[in-house]
């Protein structure tokens, strides 16, 4: 099992629809998770940490699911800026490196 | 606030030339200093990282090397470049274990 997992889609959804990203991970020790957001020819840019109980900002809602060892990020009423490619991120609590998943990309169509 | 800066932007070598590429960052005392190469359509991968001035740390075995000279320098280095060198690169900081912010990378092409 790979250290972190996303699907790579293509997600091609409507503008306004709600789309949702799951990014699983293989070690049940890791403490910390990110969500990063990454444009074409660009730099990754951090979206959101993951936090226990969940977390909201704006149109975005990140959770987690230690049980079954995944997080998620749901974007609500999606706009064509949304467009990108999402990365998950994980520190496996062994150092101070963290996993990047190869990425989801988003499109959203007019 | 904090920023990182990376420098060049882009590049374009010949195979076997040599490399330099470098990081600073602003803001910020003994953060911890990571580079990553990304292929076109691949992930990021983690080449080397650092804890502090002088302390390098090697994930993968390969032609380049890194050095950290001063506390918020990071500086990737090839005595001689081979064709899959070519892609972006990245460098990033961090506090411990918390999130890593990204410089705005260099866009590497070996000919």
């Amino acid at each position: 099992r790979k250290e972190v997992e996303q699907d790579p889609g293509p997600f091609n959804v409507p503008e306004g629809a709600t789309v949702a990203f799951n990014c699983t991970y293989s070690n049940s020790a890791s403490q910390s998770f990110f969500w990063y957001r990454q444009d074409c020819r660009k730099e990754p840019k951090l979206l959101m940490s993951v936090y226990s109980s969940g977390n909201e900002d704006g149109r975005f809602t990140a959770q987690l699911n230690r049980a079954s060892q995944y997080i998620s990020l749901l974007i609500r009423d999606s706009k064509l800026s949304d467009s990108a490619t999402y990365l998950c991120a994980v520190n496996m609590n062994r150092d101070d490196k963290i996993i990047f998943g190869k990425g989801t990309r988003l499109h959203i169509l007019p | 606030s904090q920023t990182i800066h990376q420098w060049p932007a882009t590049l374009v070598q010949p195979v076997g030339s040599p490399l330099s590429l470098e990081c600073t960052v602003e803001g910020t005392s003994n953060p911890n200093l990571y580079w990553y190469r990304q292929a076109a359509g691949r992930g990021l991968q983690l080449l080397f990282y650092s804890v502090g001035i002088g302390q390098i740390s090697s994930e993968v075995p390969q032609n380049l090397s890194a050095s950290r000279p001063q506390d918020r320098q990071f500086i990737l280095s090839s005595k001689k470049l081979l064709l899959s060198d070519s892609g972006f690169y990245l460098c990033a900081w961090s506090v411990t274990r918390n999130e890593q912010f990204f410089g705005p990378g260099t866009r590497l092409t070996v000919l």
